[in-house]
């Protein structure tokens, strides 16, 4: 099946820091969404992207849809201690008679005040 | 709040019992899924329900039988389970489970099987 690759795995930042993660993917994917999940916790929907190329932000969060429809990327900018917790990308796309999301592995995020 | 909930949030059990879990969505969607979620592992999807009828099993053993008695609601029944299946369970939903979209979560049944 299809496999995202998310990295980094975890990342250790200080308050105040900008912060990036990426997903890619050999396959093209027509959407791409942007999960955080608390511990304890069900994943809560950050951004979802619908277009090659497109750029959204919400809030302190922006999220690129890649060009190629093979990547994606989210920015943090100032980081605050209640960013920590774990990011999930997520491509979408038809297959069969469904549209599936394949999840990335997820990138553990720490902000040290 | 995501509108989407789900009971119990914790549950134990032994591999001779039989449990349920149960979700609820209050967003109006068509569509409802079961992922299962184990560490260092990405989301699994296990089950998709559009309009109450079962349109994937993702090669799930019959021990996980899920039931869907209308759009709102979303079970999934236990028995016989094995340690191996001790993860968190989410319930998703979404517009439509045809077309592109986001689904959205619960919170998840943290389940230990002893």
């Amino acid at each position: 099946g299809q496999q995202l690759n998310q990295s980094p795995q975890s990342m250790f930042i200080q308050e105040g820091e900008d912060v990036s993660m990426n997903c890619t993917s050999s396959s093209i994917f027509n959407t791409w969404l942007w999960y955080k999940q608390d511990p304890g916790e069900g994943p809560v929907l950050l951004i979802a992207l619908y277009k090659a190329g497109e750029l959204t932000s919400n809030g302190r969060l922006t999220a690129q849809f890649g060009i190629t429809r093979k990547d994606s990327f989210l920015n943090i900018s100032a980081s605050i201690p209640s960013d920590v917790g774990i990011y999930f990308c997520a491509g979408g796309n038809s297959g069969g008679s469904n549209y599936k999301l394949t999840f990335g592995k997820g990138t553990l995020l720490t902000v040290n005040p | 709040e995501t509108g989407v909930t789900q009971t119990p949030r914790h549950l134990v059990m032994g591999m001779t019992n039989k449990k349920s879990l149960k979700c609820e969505q209050h967003l109006g969607h068509n569509a409802m899924y079961w992922y299962k979620q184990s560490a260092k592992k990405p989301l699994e999807l296990m089950f998709v329900y559009s309009l109450e009828e079962r349109v994937e099993n993702n090669s799930v053993p019959s021990r996980f039988s899920p039931e869907c008695p209308n759009s709102s609601h979303l079970f999934l029944h236990l028995h016989t389970l094995q340690p191996e299946d001790s993860a968190l369970y989410l319930c998703a939903s979404s517009q439509d489970s045809r077309l592109p979209g986001e689904q959205y979560f619960g919170p998840g049944t943290r389940l230990t099987v002893t």
